[in-house]
């Protein structure tokens, strides 16, 4: 089926570092969330956005509503161990109910 | 309950033997989806559940997959004479709307973890 394109697909950094992932699509979207999924769980959801330009944080996560409505970025700041595990983007196109889900952004912290 | 549930949370069945798979959706959640989620890929949309409307069967693979919602509360994903490539983990979310045009989140359950052998 039809998915986003989020990147980078995996990435490894040291403890500390900020991270940024992003998410685009070919179509607009009237709601992006971002979730993160930790081995052998459902995905719990980090951030909900739902207007163009909308920048929301939610500790040290920051997530925002590109002003196109076609992509979307999520920040990690001051990295630590358990942010380990695999973030997904999920868009909501106008007058569906539908979701669709990133493939996912693999982050492994180096301590 | 508090959050989505879901049973049983691993399933281990041999090849062309039929599995259920329950959801327990929010209390109170009128929209309910499941997703399919293969080994190190993203989550693909099987089913999805509306309130007493007729469900969006679209993302079904193929007719050995089917799905029922009971009093449009817990829901059954049902796989009849399972095949290998049935193996994945099978995710349920429930949201208080999911009508299209309205702003709503989805909240997934842990999942169920099918292995076919």
């Amino acid at each position: 089926g039809q998915q986003l394109n989020q990147s980078p697909q995996s990435m490894f950094i040291q403890e500390g570092e900020d991270v940024s992932m992003n998410c685009t699509s070919s179509s607009i979207f009237n709601t992006w969330l971002w979730y993160k999924q930790d081995p052998g769980e459902g995905p719990v959801l980090l951030i909900a956005l739902y207007k163009a330009g909308e920048l929301t944080s939610n500790g040290r996560l920051t997530a925002q509503f590109g002003i196109t409505r076609k992509d979307s970025f999520l920040n990690i700041s001051a990295s630590i161990p358990s942010d380990v595990g695999i973030y997904f983007c999920a868009g909501q196109a106008p007058g569906t109910y539908k979701y669709i889900f990133g493939t996912g952004t693999r982050l492994k912290v180096l301590a | 309950g508090a959050g989505v549930s879901q049973s049983p949370s691993n399933k281990v069945t041999e090849k062309g033997k039929d599995v259920e798979l329950r959801c327990d959706p929010i209390s109170g959640h009128t929209a309910l989806y499941w997703y399919r989620q293969s080994l190190g890929q993203g989550l693909e949309f099987l089913i999805y559940f509306q309130g007493n409307s007729a469900p969006d069967k679209s993302g079904l693979p193929s007719d050995r997959f089917s799905a029922e919602r009971t009093g449009g509360s817990v829901s059954t994903l049902t796989i009849q004479r399972t095949q290998q490539e049935d193996s994945a983990v099978y995710l349920c979310a429930s949201s208080s709307r999911g009508i299209a045009g309205y702003t709503d989140t989805q909240y997934f359950g842990p999942g169920t973890r099918l292995t076919v052998l």
